[in-house]
């Protein structure tokens, strides 16, 4: 089985401007979450997506949202980008999204914010 | 908001030597689970536990799931130079959410 794949895998931005990053999970996978992962945070839950809709939310600014489509595949929006939103962003996907359900990991999108 | 604290924050250790490194919180989980990443990569699960007391083993490294289901431990045994990384604890707390630990990060000296 494909794991999770991320594009693009890097990113260069300057401020004021939006992105959009996509993620394709694990095929049967329905639970994709995003992180945002930088030295001074660590790893920071922003939104988990199962069929289509947002099922838990991190605390992030309105800025950063999200969305599913039907085929599972994820993507994620940032719009007005600023200096700290520079980081590697994770997104992860299990069967359910339930505890009992294992998070696989893509691996990354370096966003670098001038 | 709700944290895990992880320790020690970096160990430098010899090629050989046995490895330790815990979590905890003042919260209940209800999984613990343990990654670990390599540079410009996104984290690997290692071990996945799922029940209080539970003791899990993979290779030379081994798990557990504390009693109060508010800690948890990593082992790793012998440790080879590829075992360098970050090591994260991570958990779901009872609203679902995973909740990472800042990370251990490990070097190892052949």
């Amino acid at each position: 089985k494909a794991g999770v794949t991320q594009t693009p895998r890097y990113l260069i931005k300057t401020r004021g401007q939006q992105v959009t990053l996509s993620c394709s999970p694990i095929s049967g996978h329905r639970s994709v979450s995003w992180y945002q992962q930088t030295p001074g945070q660590g790893l920071q839950f922003l939104f988990e997506y199962f069929s289509e809709t947002q099922r838990n939310k991190g605390n992030f600014p309105g800025r950063f949202s999200g969305r599913q489509f039907s085929n599972s595949r994820s993507e994620m929006n940032v719009s007005t980008l600023e200096l700290g939103d520079s980081a590697l962003y994770l997104c992860a996907s299990s069967q359910t999204g339930a505890s009992h359900n294992e998070q696989f990991f893509g691996p990354g999108t370096r966003l670098t914010v001038l | 908001g709700q944290q895990l604290n992880q320790s020690p924050q970096s160990m430098f250790i010899q090629e050989g030597e046995d490895v330790s490194m815990n979590c905890t919180s003042s919260s209940i989980f209800n999984t613990w689970l343990w990654y670990k990443q390599d540079p410009g990569e996104g984290p690997v699960l290692l071990i996945a536990l799922y029940k209080a007391g539970e003791l899990t083993s993979n290779g030379r490294l081994t798990a557990q799931f504390g009693i109060t289901r508010k800690d948890s431990f990593l082992n790793i045994s012998a440790s080879i130079p590829s075992d360098v990384g970050i090591y994260f604890c991570a958990g779901h707390n009872q609203g679902g959410k995973l909740i990472f630990g800042q990370g251990t990060e490990l070097s190892v000296k052949p």
